[in-house]
């Protein structure tokens, strides 16, 4: 398995709090990404990073924030956070100069927002 | 519009049987395919990657093909075991930008009884 690892597993939090949500990988990979996973749904882009210093918004609109300020590590932050935000987020990094290359996931982390 | 379609949602089958999870696609221009694999509380895990020359590829009991004229796809799993119980998603890559965009399906959901 893949070196990639999310904190925290479960959060249970109420309406308005910030969080944070951490992603690290000791890959040295240069691609990371933040996906956003429901019951039954494909996987949605909300953010990617190419590298340090560098990232952009996915897909899907979202009021979250990234920053990638070390290779290893790729935070995602709700300043904050409201109902529909609950969802599984999946933290992902990937290499090679080539596009696309396989995605290592981490194990999610589920956040549950009431 | 560029989609990814799997079929069946879901699939219940006893250990030892095989089943086959279809995926079709409408991406274009094609890059690659690729199968993960995720089990529940955990994150995908890659099973095979298709590129557009490759008709089958074999991981084990796991053996994915390809048609890239009807643009279909197909994951054969052998002699089912309990550990085989999970989603099954299908990822298809374009070559529409210098990094190339994933397109997911919504999973194929395997439960594997004893």
């Amino acid at each position: 398995e893949a070196d990639i690892y999310q904190t925290p597993r479960y959060l249970v939090i109420g309406t308005g709090k910030k969080i944070t949500l951490e992603c690290s990988q000791t890959m040295g990979h240069d691609k990371m990404y933040w996906y956003q996973q429901d019951p039954g749904m494909e996987l949605h882009l909300i953010h990617y990073s190419y590298g340090v210093n560098s990232t952009e918004k996915g897909d899907l609109s979202s009021e979250s924030t990234v920053s990638r300020i070390r290779t290893e590590h790729f935070p995602l932050t709700l300043e904050s956070a409201r109902p529909s935000h609950t969802s599984q987020y999946l933290c992902a990094s990937s290499e090679g100069r080539d596009s696309p290359s396989t995605l290592h996931f981490g194990n999610g982390t589920r956040l549950t927002v009431t | 519009k560029n989609q990814v379609e799997q079929s069946p949602q879901s699939l219940i089958i006893l250990e030892g049987k095989n089943c086959t999870l279809q995926c079709n696609y409408t991406v274009s221009p094609f890059s690659n395919l690729r199968w993960y694999k995720q089990d529940t509380g955990r994150g995908p895990v890659s099973l095979t990657i298709m590129t557009f020359s490759e008709n089958t590829k074999s991981n084990g009991r796991y053996t994915a093909t390809l048609d890239a004229d009807t643009k279909q796809s197909s994951l054969h799993i052998t002699a089912s075991q309990l550990s085989d119980s999970a989603s099954y998603i299908c990822v298809v890559s374009d070559r529409g930008s210098t990094l190339g965009r994933l397109y997911f399906g919504r999973g194929t959901q395997l439960t594997v009884w004893p």
